[in-house]
């Protein structure tokens, strides 16, 4: 089983559709959780961090379900601009420490249509 | 700002050459990162640095060197690659190292590399 675990995609959807990525890890110690986008030939960029709690930041919502090792990304009303990959990523740990070690997915494409 | 830089771009080498990626942050981070990106996948691991000292090294070819010589600068030095070491390198700093790896990374645009 992978450390993380994405639906690869694609994803086609018309602007203004609602859609979210799921993901889940098999590290039940792992103890941050983040969503990056990477738009094409270029780098991973922070889109959020997700929280237990769940967090929003305008059209885009996080959840983290620690029990189910589940964390999802929801993108309200979808722009041109959203089509990236969308990168889930863990902190990997390992012996108890992980020092800055990231695992991630393998990524989810997402490709918004007029 | 939260803006890491990286040069080159862009560098085409040989296998017998001998070339360095430099990455840069003015952020005060204390930990770097060295990543390999292949086309669709996800980006590797390859070396940490924190507070200029090497933390991990994630079993990497001697062919790749790491070096910090200071704490905002990060070089990786090149030498004797192959053609399936052609990828794009990814530079990453974050505040401190922690246990939990709670904190954010922030990458630098990278440099894409081909080895002939």
């Amino acid at each position: 089983r992978k450390e993380v675990e994405q639906d690869p995609g694609p994803f086609n959807v018309p602007e203004g559709a609602t859609v979210a990525f799921n993901c889940t890890y098999s590290n039940s110690a792992s103890q941050s959780f983040f969503w990056y986008r990477q738009d094409c030939r270029k780098e991973p960029k922070l889109l959020m961090s997700v929280y237990s709690s769940g967090n929003e930041d305008g059209r885009f919502t996080a959840q983290l379900n620690r029990a189910s090792q589940y964390i999802s990304l929801l993108i309200r009303d979808s722009k041109l601009s959203d089509s990236a990959t969308y990168l889930c990523v863990v902190t990997a740990l390992k012996g108890g420490t992980s020092y800055g070690k990231l695992t991630f997915g393998q990524g989810t494409i997402l490709t918004v249509h007029p | 700002d939260t803006e890491v830089t990286q040069t080159p771009k862009h560098l085409v080498m040989g296998m017998t050459n001998k070339k360095s990626l430099k990455c840069e942050q003015h952020m005060g981070h204390r930990a770097m990162y060295w990543y390999k990106q292949k086309a669709k996948k996800p980006p590797e691991l390859m070396f940490v640095y924190s507070y200029e000292k090497l933390s991990i090294n994630e079993s990497v070819p001697s062919r790749f060197s790491p070096e910090c010589p200071n704490s905002s600068l990060l070089n990786l030095h090149l030498h004797a690659l192959q053609p399936e070491d052609s990828a794009l390198y990814l530079c990453a700093s974050s505040q401190v190292l922690t246990r939990s790896g709670t904190d954010t990374q922030y990458f630098g645009p990278g440099t894409r590399l081909t080895v002939l």
